[in-house]
């Protein structure tokens, strides 16, 4: 089972500035038949499910503002909000697809 | 509209057994894989088992394996987790989610809750 690690835990940003949060995998999620990583993010606000914001790393789902972005390959993988929105109070996960069992970062809670 | 709303949840004793049920609709059901993604309270996400669009192939996480089963039926949109023997540690939420790999429709969850 490949094990997501998010960093940090929680974290606090002012209105309009940037937010960084850090996924690592204990293993590559990058595959090797399409040169994609298996990488996503959501997003989930107080008594809400999950929403998807990122796949294969770095492609916007439908619909996400463009302040959200992501980056990173192999390993390791960052979800960027570039000037946060009050909107944007949530807990962000990262996933990934690489293997069964898919399994969720444990979650990096973004107050303002 | 694109939907999913699951249904069943509720308290159960422990080594007890309930039926989850998620309807779809807005979409066409038989096209996608669907999936179970569960959250405990004040915790994170889990995935928990997805069935293919015919049901041919089920997979599961580990720590329900031999007690949960998935299964759908196309006919009525629905989607479906069969849960036996269960425990104190599979209380949560219960999410029905369109998808394989990401999961880009999710319902508003039906919460499980095992305790004597």
């Amino acid at each position: 089972e490949i094990v997501m690690t998010q960093s940090p835990d929680s974290l606090a940003v002012s209105l309009g500035e940037r937010a960084t949060i850090n996924c690592k995998s204990s293993q590559s999620v990058l595959h090797s038949s399409n040169s994609k990583n298996q990488l996503a993010w959501y997003q989930q606000k107080p008594g809400q499910p999950p929403r998807l914001l990122i796949y294969w790393a770095s492609t916007r789902y439908s619909g996400v503002p463009d302040r959200f972005s992501g980056s990173g390959s192999g390993t390791d993988f960052t979800l960027t909000i570039s000037s946060l929105q009050a909107e944007d109070v949530a807990v962000y996960y990262c996933q990934q697809y690489y293997s069964t069992p898919q399994t969720f970062g444990q979650g990096t809670k973004v107050e303002i | 509209e694109v939907q999913l709303m699951e249904s069943g949840g509720g308290l159960v004793q422990p080594g007890g057994s309930l039926r989850l049920s998620c309807a779809a609709s807005g979409f066409s059901f038989s096209s996608y894989w669907m999936t179970w993604v569960r959250q405990a309270p004040g915790k994170g996400l889990e995935w928990v088992a997805n069935v293919k669009q015919d049901g041919s192939e089920k997979n599961y996480v580990d720590s329900v394996k031999g007690r949960f089963t998935i299964s759908r039926d196309n006919a009525k949109n629905s989607l479906y987790l069969q849960m036996n023997s269960l425990r104190a540690d599979d209380t949560a939420v219960y999410y029905c989610a369109r998808g394989l790999w990401t999961f880009d429709i999710w319902g508003q969850g039906t919460m499980v809750t095992v305790s004597s």
